[in-house]
């Protein structure tokens, strides 16, 4: 299978504790989003990048939420001192990108990570 | 800003009835709007896109949407309902102040199907 591919698919911590999660994007994809949907609510657009630049970060919830993709392939989420609001599906996708003006390319999904928070 | 209210959070139909998903958008510019649908336990799916060309736009499995301008619609349809297509389904706006990178979820809409 060689779509977007995102692990753990269920994570279940206790409060306070930090969490990471990882995404692969389809291979050859230079950008990829994170974003968090919560129950009965669409998905939220969190953080994306092209490559390995982190393009825009002001939309993630707080400072406690932080991602990384250090060689431009996959990449991680890291949520520090999770909180029971944390709690919800964390989906990842992927798309072709261009440089220098917008043309939409499809933005591919993973199965997500589900987070709950105890 | 760019925003999408789906009207309906739940349709329930019989299998081979036409389906009517209603979307409205709110946006400054001509936006990018798009319908995608997420099966339990899989990840979202893209339908169809309207990025400016055709007005009515057809996607996969049957399902097509108009882009009506005048009337800030862009509604999803299907001659005739499979019970593969219970889903939640999402309209989509693109995020122009994200360079159309990032994309606008509304609430969705849960379609239900009975045989």
């Amino acid at each position: 299978d060689t779509g977007v591919s995102q692990n753990p698919r269920h994570k279940i911590t206790k409060r306070g504790q930090n969490v990471t999660f990882r995404c692969d994007p389809i291979s050859e994809h230079n950008r990829l989003y994170w974003y968090r949907q919560t129950l009965g609510q669409g998905p939220e657009f969190l953080t994306y990048f092209q490559n390995e630049a982190q393009l825009e970060k002001s939309r993630l919830l707080s400072d406690r939420f932080s991602a990384e993709r250090p060689k431009g392939s996959f990449s991680t989420l890291e949520i520090q001192r999770t909180e029971q609001g944390d709690s919800a599906m964390y989906l990842c996708a992927s798309s072709l990108g261009t440089s220098g003006g917008d043309s939409y390319n499809e933005q591919f999904f993973g199965p997500g990570t589900r987070l709950t928070v105890l | 800003a760019q925003s999408v209210t789906q009207l309906d959070s739940h349709v329930s139909v019989s299998e081979g009835t036409p389906v009517l998903l209603r979307c409205n958008y709110s946006s400054s510019y001509s936006p990018s709007l798009f319908w995608y649908v997420q099966h339990p336990n899989k990840g979202l799916q893209l339908l169809l896109k309207y990025t400016s060309a055709a007005t009515l736009v057809k996607g996969i499995n049957g399902f097509e949407a108009e882009f009506k301008k005048s009337e800030t619609s862009f509604h999803l349809t299907k001659p005739s309902a499979h019970m593969s297509d219970a889903a939640e389904y999402f309209c989509v706006v693109s995020d122009l102040d994200q360079a159309g990178t990032a994309l606008i979820f509304g609430k969705g809409t849960t379609l239900s199907v009975s045989s």
